[in-house]
């Protein structure tokens, strides 16, 4: 079956511009995860969606970071107004249940790169 | 809360040798761990995960780790490096017992094969 998908795979803009990020998750799993990655570190939690809610987004930065899932399948990550700092490679992951030991499955991620 | 220190930034072995790449944990609860290699470009996969049943975890592509609280250490082997495996390795912990599916990850261990 398929798995993860993410789209763009790369995606470049300057500083200030707004950008979406998609995630399609593996079907049926109702839950869904965004983690950004900058370079040589391991994947950070951003955002944890169970079903259609964002059930916490505690690791979402600041508030120019938003992500939405409405109807409880695919997800975008926006973010206003980027920065430099902003710049890393963007993962989504998705697992059958919101529990600590389901497997999450990783899609291929999106680099960003804010000029 | 939890996290995980993995112990060595980048091992370099010889084909054929044996790979050792240590971590170690800490965590309020009983642990979920995990291990998930990124190969260049690629996602992140999941090699093995412990979920306190048997301590002696057996993976993919010839991988194990062991699971030993006392030491609070999870470490990951193989008997005989592949020029395959070079590729990045993180070290993951989660929390089982409680409603904490967030995954926090080491900062990385980079594995170099020598032919």
């Amino acid at each position: 079956g398929a798995g993860v998908s993410q789209t763009p795979s790369n995606k470049v803009t300057e500083k200030g511009k707004y950008v979406e990020l998609r995630c399609d998750p593996i079907s049926g799993h109702t839950a869904l995860y965004w983690y950004r990655q900058s370079l040589g570190q391991g994947p950070e939690f951003l955002i944890y969606f169970q079903g259609t809610g964002a059930a916490d987004d505690s690791g979402l930065p600041n508030d120019r970071f938003f992500a939405v899932r409405p109807e409880g399948s695919v997800s975008t990550l926006k973010i206003q107004r980027t920065e430099r700092g902003d710049s890393a490679v963007y993962l989504c992951a998705s697992s059958l249940s919101g529990r600590g030991y389901n497997e999450q499955f990783f899609g291929p991620g999106t680099r960003l790169t804010v000029l | 809360a939890q996290s995980v220190t993995q112990l060595d930034s980048h091992v370099s072995v010889s084909e054929g040798t044996p790979v050792l790449l240590r971590c170690n944990y800490s965590s309020s609860y009983s642990p979920s761990l995990f291990w998930y290699v990124q190969h260049p470009n690629k996602g992140l996969q999941l090699l093995l995960k412990y979920t306190s049943a048997a301590t002696l975890v057996k993976g993919i592509n010839g991988f194990e780790a062991e699971f030993k609280k006392s030491e609070t250490s999870f470490h990951l082997t193989k008997p005989s490096a592949h020029m395959s495996d070079a590729a990045e390795y993180f070290c993951v912990v989660s929390d089982s017992d409680s409603n904490d599916y967030k995954l926090s990850f080491g900062a990385g261990t980079t594995v170099t094969v020598r032919a």
